[in-house]
């Protein structure tokens, strides 16, 4: 079993729609997850963090996390062109000398104008 | 913007050579990873770091090795690339704190013939 589970897509949704991106984790001790976006060819770059149960929106993004069931989702309200690309999610753990952050495969994201 | 910087961006070597990839950063971050990226396909986490001297493996076996002499220098070394070696590195350094932000590298795509 994956660490971090994702679906890989596409996920195809029309300008203006909710995305809606899941994921899923299998270390309970895990401490923080993150979504990254990365556009082809280039590097993951930082949407949100979120390590608490419940949601946390920034803008037009809400991440979402419920630890019981180790699940992560992230939405994106009115989504643009410029929002396809594909999301990764990735859990941290830190204790000590171990300081890792997974990632999952990613989901891309196909926006219709 | 992130302060972090790989060389080479491209590297075409042919079978049986040794290969640096270098990884810096001004952040003054304690720690420091690499993930393998081939396309389409998820990062594996490689190698990591939580300060000068320290220097674990990750998740996915590599024949790389790296060292840690400096807080701001991380090269990964291959001593004798093999075409299975062929893919995308990405040197990544984080923020304090089990929320901090990993920023990544440019990448140092790797072709061995």
């Amino acid at each position: 079993q994956k660490e971090v589970e994702q679906n890989s897509g596409p996920l195809s949704v029309p300008e203006g729609a909710i995305a809606s991106l899941n994921c899923t984790y299998s270390d309970r001790g895990s401490q923080s997850f993150f979504w990254y976006r990365q556009y082809s060819g280039k590097s993951p770059e930082l949407i949100m963090f979120i390590y608490s149960n419940g949601d946390k929106e920034d803008g037009r993004f809400t991440a979402q996390l419920n630890k019981a069931s180790q699940y992560v989702s992230l939405l994106i309200r009115d989504s643009q062109p410029s929002d396809s690309a594909t999301y990764l999610c990735a859990k941290g753990r830190f204790s000590g000398g171990y300081q890792k952050v997974t990632f999952g495969i990613g989901t891309k994201l196909q926006v219709i104008p | 913007e992130a302060d972090i910087y790989q060389t080479p961006r491209y590297l075409v070597i042919g079978t049986g050579k040794k290969i640096t990839l270098e990884c810096s950063q001004t952040m003054g971050h304690d720690k420091m990873y690499w993930y393998q990226q081939d396309p389409g396909m998820e990062l594996h986490l490689i190698h990591y770091s939580y300060g000068v001297n320290s220097t674990e493996k990750g998740d996915l076996s590599s024949e790389s090795t790296v060292s840690r002499i400096r807080t701001e220098h991380f090269p990964l070394t291959l001593e004798s690339a093999r075409p299975s070696h062929t893919s995308q590195y990405l040197c990544a350094s984080k923020s304090v704190g089990p929320t901090g932000e990993l920023f990544f590298g440019e990448g140092s795509r790797l072709t061995v013939l």
